[in-house]
């Protein structure tokens, strides 16, 4: 079973700083995904990536398959960016539905 | 292009009842899998559901059973509550196989009394 972690757990910031998130997994996966989690539990999905590096606005998600580490970078960092981000992994299509393993998350907090 | 949406937002429930969530997947989607989120951590897979099969099962006990219907729409069904089954209960429905995008639904918030 795979091992999902993340750091930091919480993260308080100013306005317009760059944020980065970090996340570690333990065994081989098909492909990770940075998720972000408002207030009231709808969860949006920001990246899949399985190689490389994602750009999605000031949104940046990079994914290093040898050392099995992610990491989420927030650009200019704004208050409508607090939420909590947590990344979760997708098991290797052949390994059977497993569905996602998530981390517990990251309590992001941007004050103006 | 509808999204994926879940009925009802908000329940409580006695220990020891039985309860339905409902979960509308998002269109040309076969496959649903549902996670509980209990306050504070992450969420936990529960199983998934592809055309209409159970198709794989976290760790959580045969009082945890689905169903998945021809329109992909799906339901979790929870027998003999407990206070700990108290959570927040996600679908997310996707393409194929987990390894596509999941799109979530709002949630159903579960609070067993």
């Amino acid at each position: 079973k795979n091992e999902v972690e993340q750091s930091p757990q919480n993260l308080t910031a100013q306005e317009g700083e760059f944020i980065t998130i970090n996340c570690s997994y333990s065994v081989g996966i098909s492909a990770l995904h940075w998720l972000q989690q408002h207030p009231g539990g709808g969860i949006v999905s920001l990246f899949m990536l399985s190689s490389g590096k994602k750009k999605h606005g000031r949104l940046i998600a990079t994914i290093n398959i040898q050392e099995k580490h992610s990491s989420l970078h927030i650009t200019a960092s704004h208050p409508r960016d607090s939420a909590v981000y947590i990344c979760a992994v997708s098991p290797y299509s052949g390994g059977g539905a497993d569905g996602l393993t998530f981390g517990k998350g990251t309590h992001l907090i941007i004050q103006p | 292009e509808t999204g994926v949406t879940q009925s009802p937002t908000h329940l409580i429930k006695t220990r020891g009842q039985q309860v339905t969530l409902r979960c509308s997947s998002q269109s040309g989607h076969n496959t649903v899998s549902w996670y509980q989120q209990a306050l504070g951590q992450g969420p936990q897979f529960i199983f998934q559901y592809y055309r209409e099969e159970e198709n794989g099962r976290g760790n959580f006990p045969p009082r945890f059973s689905g169903l998945q219907f021809p329109n992909y729409s799906s339901e979790l069904n929870v027998n003999a509550l407990e206070l700990d089954d108290s959570a927040l209960y996600l679908c997310a429905s996707s393409l194929e196989a987990p390894a596509y995008e999941q799109y979530f639904g709002p949630g159903t918030r579960l609070t067993v009394t």
